[in-house]
Protein backbone atom coordinates (compact mmCIF):
# COMPACT_ATOMS: atom_id res chain seq x y z
CA UNK A 1 0.00 0.00 0.00
CA UNK A 2 0.66 3.64 -0.07
CA UNK A 3 3.33 5.00 2.79
CA UNK A 4 5.40 7.93 3.61
CA UNK A 5 8.85 7.88 5.36
CA UNK A 6 10.39 10.75 7.43
CA UNK A 7 13.56 11.30 9.14
CA UNK A 8 13.06 10.44 12.88
CA UNK A 9 13.28 13.54 15.20
CA UNK A 10 13.78 15.26 17.09
CA UNK A 11 15.80 17.59 15.05
CA UNK A 12 17.33 20.66 17.27
CA UNK A 13 18.49 23.47 15.55
CA UNK A 14 20.23 26.79 16.21
CA UNK A 15 18.49 29.82 15.42
CA UNK A 16 19.47 30.75 11.52
CA UNK A 17 20.54 27.43 10.57
CA UNK A 18 19.50 25.92 7.41
CA UNK A 19 16.95 22.84 7.96
CA UNK A 20 16.31 20.05 5.86
CA UNK A 21 13.14 17.19 6.83
CA UNK A 22 14.08 13.87 4.70
CA UNK A 23 10.48 12.45 2.99
CA UNK A 24 10.34 9.41 0.66
CA UNK A 25 7.06 7.62 -0.24
CA UNK A 26 5.73 4.96 -2.38
CA UNK A 27 2.56 5.12 -4.08
CA UNK A 28 1.06 3.06 -6.73
CA UNK A 29 -1.04 5.54 -8.44
CA UNK A 30 0.25 9.61 -8.96
CA UNK A 31 -0.07 11.18 -5.76
CA UNK A 32 -0.37 14.67 -4.48
CA UNK A 33 2.40 15.79 -1.52
CA UNK A 34 1.60 18.11 1.39
CA UNK A 35 3.71 18.90 4.59
CA UNK A 36 1.48 19.54 7.50
CA UNK A 37 2.63 21.30 10.47
CA UNK A 38 1.73 21.13 14.28
CA UNK A 39 2.91 23.98 16.48
CA UNK A 40 2.44 23.14 20.54
CA UNK A 41 -1.32 22.79 21.10
CA UNK A 42 -2.68 23.53 18.15
CA UNK A 43 -4.02 21.56 15.15
CA UNK A 44 -2.59 20.50 12.18
CA UNK A 45 -2.28 22.78 9.06
CA UNK A 46 -1.44 23.19 6.15
CA UNK A 47 2.08 24.20 5.41
CA UNK A 48 2.50 23.56 1.55
CA UNK A 49 1.67 20.91 -1.20
CA UNK A 50 2.21 20.20 -4.55
CA UNK A 51 0.56 18.03 -6.79
CA UNK A 52 2.70 17.39 -9.82
CA UNK A 53 6.37 16.29 -10.39
CA UNK A 54 8.85 19.08 -10.60
CA UNK A 55 6.08 21.34 -8.82
CA UNK A 56 7.69 23.31 -5.60
CA UNK A 57 5.62 24.32 -3.21
CA UNK A 58 6.59 27.09 -0.58
CA UNK A 59 5.03 29.09 2.23
CA UNK A 60 6.29 30.56 5.43
CA UNK A 61 9.99 30.31 4.02
CA UNK A 62 10.16 26.19 3.50
CA UNK A 63 9.83 25.05 0.19
CA UNK A 64 9.75 21.41 -1.01
CA UNK A 65 10.11 19.75 -4.55
CA UNK A 66 7.74 17.23 -5.87
CA UNK A 67 11.10 14.52 -6.93
CA UNK A 68 9.32 11.63 -9.17
CA UNK A 69 12.70 10.07 -9.58
CA UNK A 70 13.72 9.64 -6.34
CA UNK A 71 10.18 9.55 -4.79
CA UNK A 72 11.18 12.18 -2.34
CA UNK A 73 9.57 15.15 -1.06
CA UNK A 74 12.18 17.10 1.18
CA UNK A 75 11.23 20.16 3.60
CA UNK A 76 13.96 23.02 3.28
CA UNK A 77 14.45 26.35 5.17
CA UNK A 78 17.23 28.45 5.25
CA UNK A 79 17.01 29.99 7.96
CA UNK A 80 14.57 28.36 10.59
CA UNK A 81 13.51 30.69 13.90
CA UNK A 82 12.62 29.11 17.47
CA UNK A 83 8.59 30.03 16.35
CA UNK A 84 9.60 27.31 13.64
CA UNK A 85 9.46 24.75 16.75
CA UNK A 86 7.00 22.40 16.00
CA UNK A 87 6.34 18.53 14.40
CA UNK A 88 6.36 18.69 10.82
CA UNK A 89 4.20 15.55 9.35
CA UNK A 90 4.89 15.06 5.52
CA UNK A 91 1.44 13.65 3.67
CA UNK A 92 0.18 12.31 0.21
CA UNK A 93 -3.10 10.79 -1.39
CA UNK A 94 -3.57 9.62 -4.69
CA UNK A 95 -6.31 10.42 -7.48
CA UNK A 96 -9.15 9.05 -7.14
CA UNK A 97 -8.97 8.50 -3.77
CA UNK A 98 -9.75 10.21 -0.33
CA UNK A 99 -7.27 8.48 2.03
CA UNK A 100 -4.37 11.17 3.14
CA UNK A 101 -1.39 9.13 4.22
CA UNK A 102 0.98 10.45 6.76
CA UNK A 103 4.46 10.05 7.83
CA UNK A 104 4.99 9.54 11.76
CA UNK A 105 6.00 12.75 12.17
CA UNK A 106 9.27 14.99 12.80
CA UNK A 107 10.05 17.34 15.70
CA UNK A 108 12.09 20.57 15.18
CA UNK A 109 13.32 22.53 18.38
CA UNK A 110 15.35 25.50 17.42
CA UNK A 111 17.36 27.64 20.25
CA UNK A 112 17.62 31.09 20.42
CA UNK B 1 -17.55 28.83 14.64
CA UNK B 2 -14.45 29.04 12.37
CA UNK B 3 -12.72 25.92 12.48
CA UNK B 4 -13.24 22.24 13.49
CA UNK B 5 -14.00 21.76 16.73
CA UNK B 6 -13.74 18.32 18.96
CA UNK B 7 -14.69 18.02 22.39
CA UNK B 8 -13.74 16.79 24.98
CA UNK B 9 -10.32 18.17 24.50
CA UNK B 10 -9.11 15.86 27.19
CA UNK B 11 -11.46 12.68 28.61
CA UNK B 12 -9.84 9.96 31.46
CA UNK B 13 -11.78 7.24 31.48
CA UNK B 14 -11.25 3.63 33.03
CA UNK B 15 -10.63 0.35 31.43
CA UNK B 16 -14.01 -1.08 30.03
CA UNK B 17 -16.26 1.94 29.65
CA UNK B 18 -17.20 3.43 26.58
CA UNK B 19 -16.28 6.64 25.71
CA UNK B 20 -17.64 9.20 23.25
CA UNK B 21 -15.48 11.87 20.81
CA UNK B 22 -17.12 14.42 18.55
CA UNK B 23 -16.49 16.53 16.00
CA UNK B 24 -18.15 19.70 14.62
CA UNK B 25 -16.44 20.01 11.20
CA UNK B 26 -16.33 23.44 9.22
CA UNK B 27 -19.77 24.43 8.10
CA UNK B 28 -20.08 23.26 4.43
CA UNK B 29 -17.63 20.65 4.28
CA UNK B 30 -18.73 17.15 2.94
CA UNK B 31 -15.51 15.04 4.01
CA UNK B 32 -14.74 14.67 7.53
CA UNK B 33 -12.19 12.23 8.38
CA UNK B 34 -11.07 10.63 11.94
CA UNK B 35 -7.41 9.60 12.71
CA UNK B 36 -5.69 8.44 15.78
CA UNK B 37 -2.47 9.96 17.10
CA UNK B 38 -0.25 7.79 19.26
CA UNK B 39 2.34 8.75 20.93
CA UNK B 40 5.52 8.38 18.93
CA UNK B 41 3.67 7.54 16.11
CA UNK B 42 1.91 9.41 12.71
CA UNK B 43 -1.58 9.88 11.75
CA UNK B 44 -3.08 6.65 11.99
CA UNK B 45 -6.64 6.72 9.80
CA UNK B 46 -9.75 5.36 11.01
CA UNK B 47 -12.53 6.23 8.98
CA UNK B 48 -13.87 8.63 6.66
CA UNK B 49 -17.38 10.12 5.62
CA UNK B 50 -18.68 11.88 2.66
CA UNK B 51 -21.98 13.67 3.76
CA UNK B 52 -23.37 10.83 6.30
CA UNK B 53 -21.93 7.80 4.27
CA UNK B 54 -18.65 6.39 5.54
CA UNK B 55 -17.45 4.36 2.40
CA UNK B 56 -14.36 2.78 4.22
CA UNK B 57 -14.35 1.78 7.67
CA UNK B 58 -11.58 -0.78 7.21
CA UNK B 59 -9.28 2.03 9.39
CA UNK B 60 -11.11 1.30 12.50
CA UNK B 61 -8.97 -1.17 15.02
CA UNK B 62 -11.76 -3.17 16.09
CA UNK B 63 -15.58 -3.73 16.52
CA UNK B 64 -15.36 -1.77 19.91
CA UNK B 65 -14.84 1.50 17.92
CA UNK B 66 -17.72 2.72 15.47
CA UNK B 67 -18.46 6.37 13.80
CA UNK B 68 -21.51 8.45 12.99
CA UNK B 69 -22.17 11.30 10.80
CA UNK B 70 -25.86 13.17 10.75
CA UNK B 71 -26.79 15.56 8.85
CA UNK B 72 -23.79 15.79 7.21
CA UNK B 73 -22.25 18.14 9.79
CA UNK B 74 -21.06 16.67 13.15
CA UNK B 75 -19.56 13.20 13.45
CA UNK B 76 -19.63 10.87 16.59
CA UNK B 77 -16.70 8.46 17.31
CA UNK B 78 -17.77 5.85 19.87
CA UNK B 79 -15.03 3.21 21.72
CA UNK B 80 -16.86 0.61 23.52
CA UNK B 81 -15.38 -1.05 26.33
CA UNK B 82 -12.14 1.01 26.22
CA UNK B 83 -8.87 -0.58 26.45
CA UNK B 84 -5.34 0.93 27.43
CA UNK B 85 -4.45 0.49 24.22
CA UNK B 86 -7.06 2.92 22.72
CA UNK B 87 -5.28 5.97 24.70
CA UNK B 88 -3.98 8.37 22.00
CA UNK B 89 -5.37 11.60 20.85
CA UNK B 90 -7.94 11.62 18.18
CA UNK B 91 -8.00 13.64 15.53
CA UNK B 92 -10.99 14.64 13.36
CA UNK B 93 -10.52 16.92 9.91
CA UNK B 94 -12.36 18.00 7.44
CA UNK B 95 -12.23 19.18 3.78
CA UNK B 96 -14.23 20.98 1.24
CA UNK B 97 -14.23 18.39 -1.61
CA UNK B 98 -14.00 14.75 -1.63
CA UNK B 99 -11.17 14.59 -4.24
CA UNK B 100 -9.07 15.27 -2.00
CA UNK B 101 -5.48 15.76 -4.32
CA UNK B 102 -5.73 19.83 -4.22
CA UNK B 103 -8.15 20.13 -1.49
CA UNK B 104 -7.08 20.67 1.77
CA UNK B 105 -7.33 18.87 5.06
CA UNK B 106 -8.53 21.43 8.49
CA UNK B 107 -7.87 19.39 11.76
CA UNK B 108 -9.18 20.13 15.28
CA UNK B 109 -7.22 20.64 18.06
CA UNK B 110 -8.10 16.41 19.01
CA UNK B 111 -9.70 14.68 21.59
CA UNK B 112 -6.86 12.80 24.19
CA UNK B 113 -7.88 9.85 25.70
CA UNK B 114 -6.27 8.44 28.34
CA UNK B 115 -7.05 4.88 29.44
CA UNK B 116 -6.51 3.63 33.05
Amino acid sequence: GDSVTQMEGPVTLSEEAFLTINCTYTATGYPSLFWYVQYPGEGLQLLLKATKADDKGSNKGFEATYRKETTSFHLEKGSVQVSDSAVYFCALTTSGTYKYIFGTGTRLKVLA
Amino acid sequence: GAGVSQSPSNKVTEKGKDVELRCDPISGHTALYWYRQSLGQGLEFLIYFQGNSAPDKSGLPSDRFSAERTGGSVSTLTIQRTQQEDSAVYLCASSLVWTANTGELFFGEGSRLTVL
